[in-house]
Formats: structure tokens, C-alpha cells, sequence
């Protein structure tokens, strides 16, 4: 079994919808959970991170962490197409910045 | 900003050649780390260094891979002899040491070996 695992997708939508990407993992020293945005063809690209549990919000990304329940999310209110990219999490521990990633969601926002 | 910067964006050669890959960091970040990317295994942290030193070298998969950071600005990564399976996309990624840093990528080289 994975450290991290996420459904490899694809999910497609419908312009305007909410879309919700979501990450489990099992490792409980992991503090710092981000969300990467991956165009094809080009690098990740760090969309937010956050430090134990809670939500952050950053215009109409929301991202979520459950410690309790070893389970994270992002949403994204009024998807665009330019949303289309794969989402990938990564995760990490306190003691240095060596990050395990889950496998990638690949989204796709019709318009 | 300029942001990392990693060469060539693709390469393409025959089985036991070599290989080197280049990265330059975001200017002020002393981490580098060099992944790996496969459809079958996403992305796999492969070595990283702090302050030009490796610091884990675990992932790695093999002694054909080695890697180095001669000044604070310019990583390599070398594969030698090259095989098949060592196709992929490497990337390249950069953050601050101190402290819990956010990692930033380069657009990684596009490696086939034929």
C-alpha cells in the first residue's frame, strides 16, 4: 500500500462546477500538506499548502485537512477550463522538506 | 523571478550512452532536489542536497545514477550507462533550507532512451 494514495481520475465537468480532489495517506508524522497543479508537459506547480489541520482558502481553491481521519481535499469553486491540468498532493514531516507525493488526479473542465 | 531552470528540455539517445541533465535553483534557495516521473510510479524523489551537500541519495535506483552540486546555483544529474527503462521526465526542484520551505519545480527534461 502507498504512502499517499489518490484516485488517478480522470474527472471531467462541466464548466462552472465544484470540483472536489482528495488525498488519503497513512504516514501520521506528515504536518504539511500541499496541492500541486500539473499542465501537460510542463513542471508541478505549487497551488497551496497548509500545516495541520484546517481549512485555507485562496480565491476559489479550498484546501482541507483531516489529521483524524488521514484525509485531505481540494475544492475549486466555478471550475474553469483552464482548470484542466492533473492535481497532484504531496505531503511531508517536521524534520526536513523531503516531500511524498500522491499518484496525480487528471481533471478536465468542459466548456 | 526567474524560476528554476532546467536543460535540455528533451534528450534523446541510444542504449549505453551517457546522459547529463542540468538544473539551476531559484536564486537564494539552498535545496535542490531531482525526481523522477513515470506514468507507472508518479514522481519519486530520486537525491537531495542542503547547502550544496547530498543529503539522501536513497531513491536513487541504481550506481549508473549520480548526481552533483558543485556551487549553490548549478545541480547535474548523470546516468551512465543509459538503458530503456531510464526514460522519463526528470524534474528539478528548489526551496529555502530553513525552517519548512515550499518546493518549486523547474519544467523538467524529457529523457528517451532508445
Amino acid at each position: 500500500q502507498k504512502e499517499v494514495e489518490q484516485d488517478p481520475g480522470p474527472l471531467s465537468v462541466p464548466e462552472g462546477a465544484i470540483v472536489s480532489l482528495n488525498c488519503t495517506y497513512s504516514n501520521s508524522a506528515f504536518q504539511y500538506f500541499m496541492w500541486y497543479r500539473q499542465y501537460s508537459r510542463k513542471g508541478p506547480e505549487l497551488l497551496m499548502y497548509t500545516y495541520s489541520s484546517g481549512n485555507k482558502e485562496d480565491g476559489r481553491f479550498t484546501a482541507q485537512v483531516d489529521k483524524s481521519s488521514k484525509y485531505i481535499s481540494l475544492f475549486i469553486r466555478d471550475s474553469q477550463p483552464s482548470d484542466s491540468a492533473t492535481y497532484l498532493c504531496a505531503m511531508s514531516g517536521n524534520a526536513g522538506n523531503m516531500l511524498t507525493f500522491g499518484g496525480g488526479t487528471r481533471l478536465m473542465v468542459k466548456p | 523571478d526567474a524560476g528554476v531552470i532546467q536543460s535540455p528540455r528533451h534528450e534523446v539517445t541510444e542504449m549505453g550512452q551517457e546522459v547529463t541533465l542540468r538544473c539551476k535553483p531559484i536564486s537564494g534557495h539552498n535545496s535542490l532536489f531531482w525526481y523522477r516521473q513515470t506514468m507507472m510510479r508518479g514522481l519519486e524523489l530520486l537525491i537531495y542536497f542542503n547547502n550544496n551537500v547530498p543529503i539522501d541519495d536513497s531513491g536513487m535506483p541504481e550506481d549508473r545514477f549520480s548526481a552533483k552540486m558543485p556551487n549553490a546555483s548549478f545541480s547535474t544529474l548523470k546516468i551512465q550507462p543509459s538503458e530503456p527503462r531510464d526514460s522519463a521526465v526528470y524534474f528539478c526542484a528548489s526551496s529555502r533550507v530553513e525552517g519548512w520551505q515550499p518546493q518549486h519545480f523547474g519544467d523538467g527534461t524529457r529523457l528517451s532512451i532508445l
